[in-house]
Parts: C-alpha cells; structure tokens; sequence
C-alpha cells in the first residue's frame, strides 16, 4: 500500500530533551516536506526537501533540522524543544516528475512539549 | 510572498444546502498551482483537486466544483447538496514554480459543518 509513515503518532516530551520524528514514504518521491498545523494557523511549511541531500527552509524552520540522507526517508529533529513547538506534524511526499503534484500526507504527529 | 486567505473562519449549513469556500491568493509569479486539501474529524488530509496558472477551466467532479478566476485571484470550492460527511477543514494551498518552487502555503483553513 502507497503511503507515508510518521512515528511516533504521540509524543509527551519535556523541554530540552532532544527527539527525532521520523517519516517514510514508499512511493519513490522526490519531494518530501514538513508541516506543522496550530489551531487557526492552517498548515505551516518548515522543511522541504527536492530529492536526496537537498532540503530547505520552508516558512517557520526555526528549532528544527531534518536530513535527507535517503529518498524514502526524512527526519524532522528537535535539537532542544521548547513548548511552542508543541503542535501537530505532517509529513508530505510529492511525485518527482512534477513537484507540483498533490501531495500525500502521514498520519500525523501530536508532539506535546512540557 | 505568496499568500493565501481563506477568509471564512467556519461556516454551518444544514443538510442539502449548497456551500462555497472561498479561496483568495497572492503570487508574484506567473507559473503556480493552485490546490484544495479536505481535512475530516479523523485528522487525516485528503488531497481534492490541482490547478495550474494556466488552466483557467471550472471543474466539476459530483457534487464538488471549483471555479478559478486569475482576474480576482480567487480559487474558490462549491459543494452542492451538502452532506453531514462533508463536515471537515477544507485548505486552500499555493505551490509556486519560479525561486520559491518546493514552497507551500495553505491558508488558514474554513471549518464545515453540516448538520442533519
């Protein structure tokens, strides 16, 4: 089944502990991107990816890293969190022949930092 | 800087009544795609219809359309005969091809309810 995997799905973490949410895409995409939705705020960009070893900032990138060491995979890392990162995150992969194919979501991560 | 409004914070119909999402965007760019995301109760996101700058066509897919206007930069959702499964966050999103290409923005989203 085509589809990208986040874990953990939920995460209770304390401020300051360094955590990694990983996410997996099977479909052979290109593109991979990272989003965090707030209530009314919609859906923020903060990593984006084009292909392997090529990520960039998206919107609100600040207290965050990914990689992209390989095609299916695409971390988002929290060196040091603080409470305002606490939120929901989406990970998205898009086709390669068009980057501006739709977009395929995970599940979705609920980080809640303390 | 691209940019999108979805100006309707929340809107409630009931049950068979038409609806219209509005969808207003800003680009400098002359090459973009434009999209709609449905997000239901469950929380996954559900990606609904793409256009491009260039293709200017309404679309009609059952009782959902979507009508394009460049002149007023609008991309807005109408869904006819509403239904209690259409209750859901609806995004509007914005991907542009030119220095920004990889960059998206999705407005804030409109929150539907359809009630019985």
């Amino acid at each position: 089944e085509a589809q990208v995997t986040q874990n953990p799905r939920y995460l209770i973490t304390v401020t300051g502990k360094k955590l990694t949410v990983t996410c997996s895409q099977n479909m052979n995409h290109e593109y991979m991107s990272w989003y965090r939705q707030d209530p009314g705020l919609g859906l923020r960009q903060i990593y984006y990816s084009m292909n392997v070893e090529v990520t960039d900032k998206g919107d609100v990138p600040e207290g965050y890293k990914v990689s992209r060491k390989e095609k299916r995979n695409f971390p988002l890392i929290l060196e040091s969190p603080s409470p305002n990162q606490t939120s929901l995150y989406f990970c998205a992969s898009s086709t390669g022949d068009s980057i501006y194919n739709e977009q395929f979501f995970g599940p979705g991560t609920r980080l809640t930092v303390l | 800087a691209q940019k999108v409004t979805q100006a309707q914070t929340e809107i409630s119909v009931v049950e068979k009544e038409d609806v219209t999402l509005d969808c207003v965007y800003e680009t400098r760019d002359t090459t973009y795609y434009l999209f709609w995301y449905k997000q239901p109760p469950s929380g996954e996101l559900v990606f609904l219809i793409r256009r491009n700058s260039f293709d200017e066509q309404n679309e009609i897919s059952g009782r959902y359309s979507w009508n394009f206007q460049k002149s007023t930069s609008s991309f807005n959702f109408t869904i006819t005969a509403s239904q209690v499964v259409d209750s859901a966050v609806y995004f509007c999103a914005l991907s542009e091809a030119g220095t920004n290409a990889g960059k998206s923005t999705f407005g804030d989203g409109t929150t539907l309810t359809v009630k019985p």
